[in-house]
């Protein structure tokens, strides 16, 4: 069975301090590793797809690595903005289903 | 370009009653997913539609059932409402049903409360 894992739950961090977050999966033919960020009261916003290993993508703050067994969301020099949970989901096997993980909840202190 | 819109954004109904939820896909997208969060977790799915059919269904039982019509709109039905239904359902649409550059696109997601 898939299965999505994230950590840490929660992170503050102060303004300019930069941080990262897991998500650890075990899927067996992974079809892409995704990142999703979530205001509250919104639906999932899309931010990132990862298909193999040693990929990266980037935007402003916000950087996502994949490794075989796992993903990191870095956030550099985060400001309030950035607050938000951040999910990240598989896609593993035929169709176009995603497994989320739990989401970790980011809180950006100026 | 219009995005996913779901309606309504909130409903309360009573344990037992029945419920439809609407979502319209974002333009030039074919395939409808909706998937059900509880507070605090992440999204479980629960089924998509492609050309109007069910073409994948998560581990919910058949009183979850759903309908993609010819202009992609789609709408969840969920019959004989228990307190555990109570949670955010969101919609989300895509290109193609299992194409490598087409992630999912979210709405704003119904808030159903059973009581």
């Amino acid at each position: 069975e898939d299965q999505v894992t994230q950590s840490p739950e929660a992170l503050r961090l102060q303004e300019g301090e930069s941080s990262s977050l897991n998500c650890s999966y075990t899927v067996s033919g992974l079809r892409g590793l995704f990142w999703y960020r979530q205001d509250p009261g919104k639906g999932p916003e899309f931010l990132f797809t990862l298909y193999s290993a040693g990929e990266e993508k980037e935007k402003e703050r916000l950087k996502a690595t994949l490794t075989k067994k796992e993903s990191f969301l870095h956030i550099t020099a985060p400001k309030p903005e950035d607050s938000a949970t951040y999910l990240c989901a598989v896609r593993e096997g035929a169709g176009n289903m995603l497994t989320f993980g739990g989401g970790t909840r980011l809180m950006v202190k100026p | 370009e219009t995005g996913v819109t779901q309606s309504p954004t909130h409903l309360t109904k009573t344990r037992g009653q029945q419920v439809t939820l609407r979502c319209s896909s974002q333009s030039g997208h074919n395939t409808v997913s909706w998937y059900q969060q509880a507070l605090g977790q992440g999204p479980q799915f629960i089924f998509q539609y492609y050309r109007e059919e069910e073409n994948g269904r998560g581990n919910f039982p058949p009183r979850f059932s759903g309908l993609q019509f010819p202009n992609y709109s789609s709408e969840l039905n969920v019959n004989a409402l228990e307190l555990d239904d109570s949670a955010l359902y969101l919609c989300a649409s895509s290109t193609g049903t299992a194409m490598r550059n087409s992630p999912l696109h979210f709405g704003n997601g119904t808030r159903l409360t059973v009581t």
